[in-house]
């Protein structure tokens, strides 16, 4: 399984950061799909997750400024975050959760994305 | 929100060395930890899961144990490629929470 993220590396403040994690190798079916991001010289941060039932959880510290959504026919899962600041800036990682237990594996190499005028 | 609190931060060792980091969390999270490897412009890779279960292809010098709300990573015999950033994760509840990290040096 191999997962992908793509989208644009820079956005402008107060716009819509949107991203999409193509998946190969398997189907999204069955597992929950995650988006997580890390500042550069920092720590990793949940951002949520979505369930190919389209049922989604986020991080409250996001409050109503992300969003989720899934593509069963393209094999795709997004990431819509709304209102940036130039705090948003980091690396973008999507990752299947999985297993009895909740892990994530695997993860895909990430994206930066640079918020900036 | 469950805290996870990482330690320490950074630490120094030499190649050989047995590590340990510890994770403790801000209440029970009944064996819901993961540890994560993370190399400098990589993803984070899966280590152990449910505290104390070794991924797939990772070297058994590197353990798990602990229960409840404490947890621990061991290093047994450090290798020169051992050299990166740990993360511990608990997946009891959302929303996910990730510690802040032990960056591992050469002492």
């Amino acid at each position: 399984v191999q997962l992908q993220e793509s989208g644009p590396g820079l956005v402008r403040p107060s716009e819509t950061l949107s991203l999409t994690c193509s998946v190969s190798g398997d189907s999204l079916s069955g597992y929950w799909w995650s988006w997580i991001r890390q500042p550069a010289g920092k720590g990793l941060e949940w951002l949520g997750r979505v369930y190919v039932n389209v049922t989604t959880n986020y991080n409250p510290s996001l409050k109503s400024r992300v969003s989720m959504s899934i593509d069963t026919s393209r094999n795709q899962f997004s990431l819509r975050l709304k209102s940036v600041t130039a705090a948003d800036t980091a690396v973008y990682f999507c990752a299947r959760e999985t297993g009895i237990s909740r892990w994530f594996d695997p993860w895909g190499q990430g994206i930066v994305v640079t918020v900036s005028s | 929100d469950i805290q996870m609190t990482q330690s320490p931060s950074s630490l120094s060792a030499s190649v050989g060395d047995r590590v340990t980091i510890t994770c403790r969390a801000s209440q029970n999270i009944n064996s819901y930890l993961n540890w994560y490897q993370q190399k400098p412009g990589k993803a984070p890779e899966l280590l152990i899961f449910a505290a104390s279960s070794l991924q797939d292809g990772i070297p058994s010098r590197f353990s798990g144990s602990g229960s409840g709300t404490d947890y621990t990573l061991t290093i047994s015999g450090l290798q020169a490629g051992d050299f990166a950033s740990y993360y511990c994760q608990q997946t009891y509840s959302v929303p996910r929470t990730f510690g802040g990290g032990t960056k591992v040096e050469i002492k």
